[in-house]
């Protein structure tokens, strides 16, 4: 069975510019996180998919990040503008229940650089 | 708010030596708590968690965590450390609420041969 993916694994991009980030979760998992670990520190929540709805976006930092996921399967997460402070490594997540116990499955990361 | 304390940046282990990364944490109900460990350019990997029940938790690679709810504690074991064990080590919790995990800020493990 084939995991978490996500694409592309690297993004160097100029301040003000537009990236895309697509993540396809675990065939069969309903539940999609997405999370950001910036200069090193804490991996922090941004949102929670479950399906096509979003279930939680209290994570997300402000209106430049846009997450969609049409049909319910994979997920692209748009960053626009870019600022520096976006700089860091993105990680998606699927589940296949959506309880708090329920093991989180996580890919192998997109890492973004802002110049 | 929930939250969770690596306490340790980095711990450094003789290889064959018992290891030990600690992970307290502070949430409002009962806890569920993960453990994680990140490969150099891989992603996170799920190594156990505790739900309930008994509080020694075993898992994979030779893992075990053991849930204390007095100390609010769930410290990452294993007996006898390999040089294949160096990694980054990710603790992180959730509660009922919650479904999102809330991560500790990560401990770099080497482990020297």
């Amino acid at each position: 069975e084939a995991g978490v993916t996500q694409f592309p694994s690297h993004s160097v991009i100029e301040k003000g510019q537009t990236v895309t980030l697509r993540c396809d979760p675990i065939s069969g998992h309903d539940n999609l996180y997405w999370y950001r670990r910036v200069m090193g520190k804490e991996i922090k929540f941004l949102l929670h998919f479950v399906k096509e709805s979003k279930q939680d976006e209290s994570g997300m930092p402000n209106n430049r990040f846009l997450a969609e996921r049409t049909g319910g399967t994979y997920s692209t997460l748009k960053v626009q503008p870019a600022e520096l402070e976006d700089s860091g490594v993105y990680f998606c997540a699927s589940s296949q229940d959506s309880w708090s116990g329920e093991t989180q499955y996580f890919g192998p990361g997109t890492r973004l650089l802002v110049l | 708010a929930q939250s969770v304390a690596q306490p340790e940046d980095q711990v450094n282990v003789a290889e064959g030596n018992p290891l030990t990364v600690k992970c307290t944490y502070s949430v409002s109900g009962n806890p569920y708590l993960f453990w994680y460990v990140q490969y150099p350019n891989r992603g996170l990997q799920f190594l156990l968690k505790y739900i309930t029940g008994d509080n020694l938790v075993k898992g994979s690679y030779g893992f075990e965590a053991e849930f204390n709810k007095s100390q609010t504690s769930f410290h990452l074991k294993k007996p006898s450390a390999l040089v294949s064990d160096s990694a980054l080590y990710f603790c992180a919790v959730s509660t009922g609420s919650a479904r999102q995990l809330t991560f500790g800020s990560g401990t770099q493990l080497t482990v020297l041969p």
